[in-house]
């Protein structure tokens, strides 16, 4: 089944610790793969794409095909990072954009 | 550009009681979609359309119907609510399929007493 698993619900770190959040995926072809944020009470945005291979907001995100896996990273935490990560993503041929269950990340002071 | 507008932003329904949410986009894309988003549970997929005139289920379908009858709206129709239907639910819009990423609504806060 198609499926994408955050593992982490809860991931806390401090102020200018590095940041990973976990993201695993379960298609075959070749899947476009997303983040999104979502901060307190606000919509969903877009974080970044992996097919731009862009870093936003000190952002980046690497596709491993081989562990299937889309980790978002960050070397230095800040307080504004603190809000709901979601990792997304859509199959190949497919019009279905497939969401994992998120994770909050805290940052503290 | 408004980008894409949800209305209403909160309702309160009573059990068995049917009711529209909108969504519309200005930004003339061809896909929309509407989510339902639930604490522990993430986002999940209702109902996706890829055109005026074509709509597909997602993963939730049952109790919501949709329809696309033109390219800027997407209503939702909750046709009996159930108190299970309580949460937040997104429309959103893409240009392509989806892979220049999706572009959300503020939310609709719905919750069924």
């Amino acid at each position: 089944a198609q499926r994408v698993t955050q593992p982490e619900k809860l991931l806390s770190v401090f102020k200018g610790a590095p940041v990973e959040l976990k993201c695993n995926y379960s298609y075959s072809g070749s899947p476009e793969l997303f983040w999104y944020v979502q901060y307190s009470r606000q919509r969903l945005q877009l974080l970044l794409r992996h097919i731009s291979r862009e870093s936003i907001k000190g952002f980046t995100a690497d596709l491993n095909k081989g562990e299937t896996s889309f980790h978002l990273k960050k070397p230095f935490a800040q307080e504004e990072d603190s809000a709901m990560y979601y990792c997304a993503v859509i199959a190949s041929g497919t019009y279905k954009y497939i969401f994992g269950t998120g994770t909050r990340l805290k940052v503290l002071a | 550009n408004a980008g894409v507008t949800q209305t209403p932003k909160f309702q309160v329904l009573k059990t068995g009681q049917s009711m529209t949410l909108q969504c519309a986009q200005d930004m003339n894309h061809e896909y929309m979609s509407w989510y339902r988003q639930d604490p522990g549970m993430g986002l999940r997929l209702i109902h996706y359309s890829v055109g005026a005139g074509i709509t597909d289920q997602g993963e939730v379908p049952n109790g919501y119907n949709v329809s696309r009858s033109t390219t800027e709206d997407f209503p939702l129709r909750l046709l009996s609510a159930a108190p299970s239907q309580t949460s937040v639910y997104f429309c959103a819009s893409s240009y392509s399929k989806g892979n220049y990423g999706y572009t959300f609504g503020s939310g609709t806060r719905l919750t069924v007493v």
